[in-house]
Order: structure tokens, then sequence, then C-alpha cells
């Protein structure tokens, strides 16, 4: 299994500005990935960070919006920016292990947007 | 569309009682089969299955999966209060890119009474 960071654990913004969300993963991993659970909601993912290119974005995601990093095999980060209160959720990063096809999930970051 | 189809959505019971989650998938490209109990923020993975017939069990729970019907199921004997949690089956398929992704039902939310 692989144990898995993020921070901060929670934030609380202001509309028009951004969040930066990190994810630190304690071995190397193949994939990351970052969730978006809205309240009441399940997981939804909004991208698949990639090492050394761009972020593979699903429907709906976009890279303005939510720009990835991914500079090494550990490291993920997710920028949420020009913030509404639309996008008060959970993200959750999460990574998939080198052996299986079971993804881990880091503890998630709960934004509040005012 | 992809779609991972979970019920009921919400069960209460009491202490002692077996419950029985349902999970059913339409997929392209399907991999594995996940169910993850999330109590808080991060989901704990509980089990993947990859093959018909084949019963995973930890403890007390035990997961099934028939690839013919497209289902799972999520059996919990002599529930605890502990288990009380919000379960989610996710579905691993293969992109056209090669890479893979999960996709996650609604889930089940489970509350066990004293």
């Amino acid at each position: 299994s692989a144990v898995i960071s993020q921070k901060p654990s929670r934030d609380i913004c202001q509309r028009g500005t951004s969040l930066t969300i990190q994810c630190q993963v304690d071995s190397q991993v193949t994939m990351m990935f970052w969730y978006r659970q809205q309240p009441g909601q399940s997981l939804t993912l909004i991208a698949t960070a990639n090492q050394g290119s761009e972020a593979t974005y699903e429907s709906g995601f976009v890279i303005d919006k939510f720009p990835i990093s991914r500079p090494n095999l550990t490291f993920s980060t997710l920028t949420v920016s020009n913030l509404s209160p639309e996008d008060s959720s959970i993200y959750l990063c999460s990574a998939d292990t080198l052996t299986g096809y079971e993804q881990y999930f880091g503890p998630g970051t709960r934004l509040t947007v005012t | 569309e992809d779609k991972v189809v979970q019920s009921p959505l919400s069960l209460v019971v009491h202490e002692g009682d077996t419950v029985t989650l349902n999970c059913s998938y339409e997929v392209t490209n399907f991999r594995s089969l996940l169910w993850y109990k999330q109590e808080k923020k991060a989901p704990t993975f509980l089990f993947m299955l990859t093959s018909s017939g084949i019963e995973k069990k930890s403890g007390r729970l035990s997961s099934i999966l028939d690839k013919k019907e497209l289902f799972s199921i999520l059996n919990i004997t002599a529930t605890q209060t502990g288990d009380s949690a919000v379960y989610l089956c996710a579905v691993t398929l293969q992109t056209q890119g090669g890479s893979e992704k999960l996709v996650f039902g609604k889930g089940t939310k489970l509350t066990v009474n004293p």
C-alpha cells in the first residue's frame, strides 16, 4: 500500500483567489489522480497527473481552472483557480500502486469558498 | 457512458444484523472492481475484485463479483456501530489512451444503531 499526505487539510478562501493543494506519496507510484467530492456526492475524477507531461483532464474540467503539476514520481499539486462558492468541496489525491489496480487515497482537503 | 450504480443509497440497521450492498456497472474496458469505506474524508480500500465467482473475505466483510451479470455485492455480517460509513463501489477501466481511471458509484450510506 501507499501512504498519502495532503496539505492543507482544510482552507477557507475568498472568491476570486486560488488554492494550491499538495499531495505527497511515501513511495514511487505510477499514477496519481485528483478527485473532487462535492457535498453529499460521490467522487468525480478531475484529472490524471502524469509525471513529466501535462495532466489528462476529464470531461468538464479544464487546465485553466485546475492546473496540475507532477514534477516527480511521489509529488503532485492541484491548483483550484478563480474560486467561486461552487468550488467548495473536498479535493482528494490518490495514487495507483505499482503492483495492482487498487488506488489509495490521501486524507483530502476541505475547501470552503466565501 | 460509463456508469456505476449502487443500491440502496441508504440503509439503517441494528447491531448484529447482516447487510448486503449492491453494485452494478456498465463500462467499457473493465479492469477491476473496488470497494471502499469512507467514514470522514479519505476512502479506505477494502477489496479489489477481478475474477468472477471468487469471494474475497476480510473478517466480517466479504465481496464477490459476477462479470457476466455485471455486478458485485459487499456483505457485512454481525454489523457493529463502527461499520457506519459510506461504502463506495468503483470500477477501474482502461481509457482509450491506455491509462486507467476509476468511476465511482454514489455510495451506500450505512448506519448501524446500537
